[in-house]
Order: structure tokens, then C-alpha cells, then sequence
């Protein structure tokens, strides 16, 4: 069964920091992996969709890398800025359950002013 | 403008009562889903639908029901028999495209109460 793990589950940086968010998965057949952010009470905007035979995607600030091989995405935030606090969630789309998506409990981001 | 809409925002529930969530999008999907959101949890699938008058079971599918009959439309009844409701539920919907699927796009959430 595939398992989503996303590391750390929290994380609280000043203003202007680059950073990094981590996702990792237990089974690399996956048609594709998507990242999300959620604002509290809200529902969930789509950030970044990476195709299984994609190996990044980019997006104003954003930058998404996926390794299949190894089971690792990361989702790459570069200047940080208040307004970016949220939470990231990761999902897979496993081949084995067709579109249905699993995912992490997602990393709580706080950047300070 | 394209999107997913889910009503109501919130939704109070006595004990022993069915109660309906609303879930349309006009996107042209083929598949619809509904996912249920706990505090300190991730997202956890209870039922989806790929096609129209078919629908499957996920991971958490005791106390609910579904019916898809209509492209548009995938309304979820958490029926008395689910014991603990109290919770985030959020609506999703995608589509196949070539050997794989769009990205999945979701609604703002109902957010139901047991009162």
C-alpha cells in the first residue's frame, strides 16, 4: 500500500529565506505527483502537478523536482514571504489505484515578518 | 468561471440524522471524489466515482453513501450509522488525459458539526 511521509511537519523561517519541503513515497508507480497548499478552514489549490516522466516543474517562486527511483519529491520556495504561510500537502497518484490520490499530512509553514 | 463548488460552508448534525453535502463542478471531469480532513491528519478518500452510475468504495466508506447521476454532480449522505462525523469534508475532480490523469482540483469544504 502506498505511504506518503512529508518532512518536517512544521517549519517557521524569517521573511526572504529560501526553503525547502520534502515529500517521500513508498511505491514509484505513480502516474504523477502533485503538490497543495491548504490556508486554515479552506480547501485545498492545486500548486504543481509533475508527471511521472517529468522531472520538475516551475511556477513564479515555486520549483517541484520529483525522483521516482528513489521515492523523493521536494518542493523548492525561493524568497519566502508572509503571505506563503500554509500548509503543503503532497499527493500521489498510484498506477495501482488509478486516479485516486494518496497523501502526506502535509508541512505547516509559518514565515515570519 | 471553472471550478468545484461545495455547499453548504458549514453543516450541523443531530444525532440519528442523514444529512446531505452538496458537491458540482463544471470542469468536464470524468472522475469526482470525496475526501474527509481530521485535525492533525491527512486527507483520507471515502468514496470515488469515475464515471457516471459507478462508484467505488475508499478507505473510510462505513456511514456514507454516494450517487454520481450526473457528470456534474457527486453528492455525499453521511448517514446515522457514521459515528463520529465531526470533521472536514472536501470534494475533488479530475480527469484521464493520454496515460495519465489532469491535476486534481477541489472545492472550499463543508465543514460538519454534530450538535
Amino acid at each position: 500500500k502506498q505511504e506518503v511521509t512529508q518532512i518536517p511537519a512544521a517549519l517557521s523561517v524569517p521573511e526572504g529565506e529560501n526553503l525547502v519541503l520534502n515529500c517521500s513515497f513508498t511505491d514509484s508507480a505513480i502516474y504523477n505527483l502533485q503538490w497543495f497548499r491548504q490556508d486554515p478552514g479552506k480547501g485545498l489549490t492545486s500548486l504543481l502537478l509533475i508527471q511521472s516522466s517529468q522531472r520538475e516543474q516551475t511556477s513564479g517562486r515555486l520549483n517541484a523536482s520529483l525522483d521516482k527511483s528513489s521515492g523523493r519529491s521536494t518542493l523548492y520556495i525561493a524568497a519566502s514571504q508572509p503571505g506563503d504561510s500554509a500548509t503543503y500537502l503532497c499527493a500521489v497518484a498510484p498506477k495501482t489505484s488509478g486516479s485516486r490520490l494518496t497523501f502526506g499530512e502535509g508541512t505547516q509553514l509559518t514565515v515570519n515578518p | 468561471d471553472g471550478g468545484i463548488t461545495q455547499s453548504p460552508k458549514y453543516l450541523f448534525r443531530k444525532e440519528g440524522q442523514n444529512v446531505t453535502l452538496s458537491c458540482e463542478q463544471n470542469l468536464n471531469h470524468d472522475a469526482m471524489y470525496w475526501y474527509r480532513q481530521d485535525p492533525g491528519q491527512g486527507l483520507r478518500l471515502i468514496y470515488y466515482s469515475q464515471i457516471v452510475n459507478d462508484f467505488q468504495k475508499g478507505d473510510i466508506a462505513e456511514g456514507y453513501s454516494v450517487s454520481r447521476e450526473k457528470k456534474e454532480s457527486f453528492p455525499l449522505t453521511v448517514t446515522s450509522a457514521q459515528k463520529n462525523p465531526t470533521a472536514f469534508y472536501l470534494c475533488a475532480s479530475s480527469t484521464r488525459t493520454g496515460g495519465s490523469y489532469t491535476e486534481a482540483f477541489f472545492g472550499q469544504g463543508t465543514r460538519l458539526t454534530v450538535v
